[in-house]
Order: structure tokens, then sequence, then C-alpha cells
């Protein structure tokens, strides 16, 4: 079974700018939860979406904003990108909603200039 | 707030020394445990997991874990280490339910001395 794989694997951006990521789950997983790893903070929650719709929300400004596609696929928007926002930005499935064993992918790795 | 924590940054151990790392959470209620490894390049893989049952679990690559209620406590384990253990270990809770995120602990990196 092919595992969760995110797209683009990096990213380098400068401020201001906008980026969008992209995850697919693990074939038959329905949750899809967002993480972000920097080295001082360490992993932090972002979202969790099922059904399409967000289920569960982390401490981020709303600058930070996702979504779920029907086929389960996730993507997460930055806006107004901040220089505090370089981090490796993880991706996590699971097979249903509030099902706390999420598989993670390789994640992105976004750099702000 | 709920919250994680691991005792240790960065633990240097020499092959076939013991390890133990120490985690500790803060929540009352039902919580799932889990320890994730991170080798260097690698992303995040399930080491082992605690849903119920018996608090001593067992998980790949010789790791163990073993959860005490009355200590919120979930330390990880392994008797002997090889130099290929080298890596940075996360513990994480989850409450399940609604809640499927999960609350990591910032890490200890295993440096294991060859």
């Amino acid at each position: 079974k092919a595992g969760v794989t995110q797209t683009p694997r990096y990213l380098i951006k400068t401020r201001g700018q906008q980026v969008t990521l992209s995850c697919s789950p693990i074939s038959g997983h329905r949750s899809v939860s967002w993480y972000q790893q920097t080295p001082g903070q360490g992993l932090q929650f972002l979202f969790e979406y099922f059904s399409e719709t967000q289920r569960n929300k982390g401490n981020f400004p709303g600058r930070f904003s996702g979504r779920q596609f029907s086929n389960s696929r996730s993507e997460m928007n930055v806006s107004t990108l901040e220089l505090g926002d370089s981090a490796l930005y993880l991706c996590a499935s699971s097979l249903d909603r509030g099902n706390n064993e999420q598989f993670f992918g390789p994640g992105t790795r976004l750099t702000v200039l | 707030a709920q919250s994680v924590s691991q005792h240790n940054h960065h633990v240097i151990l020499s092959e076939a020394a013991s390890l133990e790392l120490g985690c500790n959470y803060s929540y009352g209620g039902t919580v799932n445990l889990f320890w994730y490894v991170q080798y260097p390049g690698q992303h995040l893989q399930l080491l082992l997991k605690y849903f119920s049952g018996d608090p001593l679990v067992k998980g790949i690559k010789g790791f163990e874990a073993e959860f005490i209620k009355s200590k919120f406590s979930f330390n990880l384990r392994k008797p002997s280490v090889q130099w290929s253990d080298t890596a940075e270990y996360f513990c994480a809770v989850g409450r399940g339910g609604s809640q499927g995120n999960l609350i990591f602990g910032k890490g200890t990196k295993l440096s294991v001395k060859p």
C-alpha cells in the first residue's frame, strides 16, 4: 500500500507570498491532519479534516487554512508568508475521524526568504 | 492545556548500552499513546502504540514502552541499542473521540556511538 505523499517536497518563497501544499492520504484513509515542525517549537497541530470538513484546529493564525476534497486528498494554504513560517509541514492520514493512529508523509520543507 | 514532556533533549550512548527515554503527559482522561521515530532524512514512523490492555507494549526493532497511569508516563526502552538507532524520538498523546490530533513532545535526539 502506498504511503502518504506530499507535494512539493521543497519550496522557497519570499515574504508576503502565498503557498499551497498538497497531501494524498493512504488509500482508504478518510482523515487528514496537518502539522508544522520547527526546531524551536517541535511538532504543532494545525488542523484536521474529515469528510471535506475541518473538524479540529490548532492555535495558528487565520493565514493558515486548508481543505479536503471528496477523494480525501487535502491541501493547506498559507497566505502572506512570514519568515517564521519556514518549517517542515507534515501531513498525516488515519482511517477515520478521531482515530489517533496517524501515518505521516515525508513533509514539505518551506523556506521563506 | 494538554502537554507532553520529554525529559531529555539529547542522549548519547555507546552501542549495546540500555536506553530509557522518559515521557509524561498532562491529561487526566483516557488517552492513546505513541512513540514515533524520525531517522535522519526520513519521515516520522510509528514505533509503537498503546490504546488499552497490557500496559507493556512491544514495538518494532526491539523497542518497548510501559504505560504507568498513576504517573501519567509512557517511557520508551530498549535493552541494547545499535548505531542504527541514532534518530530523534517523539512521544505523542491523543485523546481519540472527536480529537483526532496528536500532541507531541519536543523530541529526544539519540546518538549512538559505534
